[in-house]
């Protein structure tokens, strides 16, 4: 069965500071992505990654997907404090017809 | 921008009671699927349905759980005799093809007395 393990689980920053999510799977996959969730609200769809070596970036997020060691990161650059919220990476089982999600990363950035 | 929706946002029903969720699916989407999440837990799946037919489910998806899409518009969620263990937030979500990411609904918060 697959495992999509998310460290760390809690994040507390300082803004401007620099700090990395990684998303560790335990089945061969190279369909990964991620999602941003606000408190009681539904999951926003951040970053597609389809292929080893992709690296996507969209302002101060950028994720990249490594197939071989099964692993994805999430960068976060000088991060602020609308960047607060839970970071979710999913894995696709090609043909399972399903993401598998990681528990999540709460990410809290203070002033 | 196209949207999944789904209703009710937010459902309270007596344990042993019959509920159905609705989702209406982005119109061009060819699979969908529901997921529930516990608070502030993990997203776990539940089912996917592609081509009229389920092709995937979880553990969780047993015999109280099923999903129809009557009409080619909707597609719901219906829980034959929900359980206290049942309270959760349940998305709904649609895909274009196998590769595109998930576009997930707003959800519906069930609560069982």
């Amino acid at each position: 069965e697959l495992k999509v393990e998310q460290n760390p689980l809690f994040l507390s920053m300082q803004e401007e500071k620099n700090y990395t999510i990684y998303c560790n799977y335990s089945t061969t996959s190279d369909r990964l992505y991620w999602y941003r969730q606000d408190p009681g609200k539904s999951l926003e769809s951040l970053f597609v990654l389809l292929s080893n070596g992709a690296v996507k970036q969209e302002g101060r997020l950028m994720a990249s997907l490594d197939t071989k060691a099964r692993l994805s990161t999430l960068h976060i650059t000088a991060a602020v404090h609308d960047l607060s919220a839970t970071y979710f990476c999913a894995v696709d089982i090609g043909g399972a017809q399903k993401l598998v999600f990681g528990q999540g990363t709460r990410l809290t950035i203070n002033p | 921008e196209p949207e999944v929706t789904q209703t009710p946002s937010h459902q309270v029903t007596q344990m042993g009671q019959e509920v159905i969720l609705r989702c209406v699916p982005i119109s061009n989407h060819l699979y969908f699927y529901w997921y529930r999440q516990i608070l502030g837990q993990k997203v776990e799946f539940l089912v996917s349905f592609y081509n009229n037919e389920i092709s995937e489910k979880s553990e969780i998806f047993d015999d109280q759980f099923s999903v129809e899409r009557p009409d080619g518009s909707n597609f719901t969620l219906k829980i034959r005799s929900t359980k206290l263990e049942d309270s959760a937030m349940y998305f709904c979500a649609s895909r274009l093809q196998g590769n595109s990411p998930l576009h997930f609904g707003n959800g519906t918060r069930l609560t069982v007395t």
